[in-house]
Parts: C-alpha cells; structure tokens; sequence
C-alpha cells in the first residue's frame, strides 16, 4: 500500500518569513496529492490540492510543487502569518479504485509574531 | 448547508461498552470515509464506502463495523470498547467522482475509553 513520509513534524518561522513542508510517497499510481490544515480541537480543511499532470499550483500565499520522477511534493507558505499556526498535513491518493487517502503525520507550524 | 457533521462530539466509554458514532454529509458526495487520529501518526482509514451500499476495510479496521445507511450517512460501531481505541474519530465526505477527489471532513469525535 501507499506510505506517505512528511517532514520536519515541527517547524518554527518569523512572520513574514516562508515555510516549506516536504512530503515524499511510495505507490508511483497515486495521483492526487492534497495538503490540509488542521486547527486545535478541528477537523481537517483542505487549503490546496495537485494532480499528477500539473507540476506547481499557486493560490495566493500557498503553493505546492510536485516532482512525479522522485515522488515528493512540497508545500509553500510565503510571507508567513500568527494564524497561518496549525498542523499541516499532506496525503496521498488514486483516481482509480480505492480512493482513500493516505496521510502524512503531520507538521506543527508554529509563526512566532 | 453543514457540510459534514458528526454526533458525538466527546464521549467516555468504558471498556467493553458499546457504541455508535454518528456520520452525515449534506453535499451529495458518493464516497463516505472514517479515519482516527492518534497523536503523532496523522489520519488512519478505518473503513470507507466507495458509494451506497458497499463498504471496505481500510487500514486499522479491527474492532470497529460500519453501516451505510444511505447516501447521507455513515455510521461507525464500537462493538466492545478497548482503550486501544481512544482517539479522535473523523468522518469525511468526498472523492468516488470522476471530477474531483478532494475530501471534506467533519469536526470529529474524540473518544476515551477508560
């Protein structure tokens, strides 16, 4: 099955500074990578999401790279905010058949004011 | 609109009690899923349902039985609790559409089993 590894689990940064988060897979079928953002005592909402035919997709402040040939992809958050501080979590799915996700373990984000 | 809402939102068992956690979606979605979260390892898939009717194994799925009762809900059963399965319990609503496989999950239920 799919094994996801995300790192660093914990990550401090100044505001206005960036944050990287890397995430890498084993199944090279996967073709959906999302990245949610989870808030204490909160269910995870999703903030940016790539397929497989895309390599970079931007949305403001946040953007994900992906690398299919070495099975990893990136979250990056630019000109980092206090309420930008929450765990982050990358996963990993098909398009075809079992469509769960497989989850990353997560990284704590912390932007120091 | 509530998107995805889930009943409890705390509960206390004791082992060997049972119980239902309560699932439902409000936005049309074939696939139903529910996950636990422990801390430190992220979200597991317990069990899923691809679309109304069927239901498979995920990857912790010993302990636990779901019942899709329609296309709006998705019930997961504690047949007889065991503190191994303290955790936060999370159902998601999503995914099984040619369009999109984005997930949306409800606020979850945390569960202690003394």
């Amino acid at each position: 099955g799919e094994n996801v590894e995300q790192h660093p689990s914990t990550l401090s940064v100044q505001e206005g500074d960036s944050a990287v988060i890397k995430c890498t897979y084993s199944d090279s079928a996967s073709n959906y990578f999302p990245w949610y953002k989870q808030e204490l005592g909160k269910g995870p909402q999703l903030i940016i999401d790539i397929r497989s035919n895309v390599g970079e997709k931007k949305d403001q402040r946040i953007a994900v790279t992906l690398n299919k040939t070495a099975k990893h992809f990136s979250l990056h958050i630019t000109e980092t905010q206090p309420e930008d501080s929450a765990v982050y979590f990358c996963a990993a799915s098909r398009e075809t058949g079992r469509r769960a996700l497989t989850f990353g373990s997560g990284t704590r984000l912390q932007v120091q004011p | 609109n509530a998107g995805v809402t889930q009943t409890p939102k705390f509960q206390v068992l004791k082992t060997g009690q049972s119980m239902t956690l309560q699932c439902a979606q409000d936005m049309n979605h074939n696939s139903m899923y529910w996950y636990r979260q422990d801390p430190g390892m992220g979200l597991r898939l317990i069990y899923y349902s691809a679309s109304e009717g069927t239901t498979d194994k995920g990857e912790v799925p010993n302990g636990y039985n779901v019942s899709r009762l329609n296309k709006r809900e998705f019930s997961l059963r504690l047949e007889s609790a065991a503190p191994s399965q303290t955790s936060v319990y999370f159902c998601a609503g999503g995914g099984g559409i040619a369009s999109t496989d984005t997930q949306y999950f409800g606020p979850g239920t945390r569960l202690t089993v003394l």
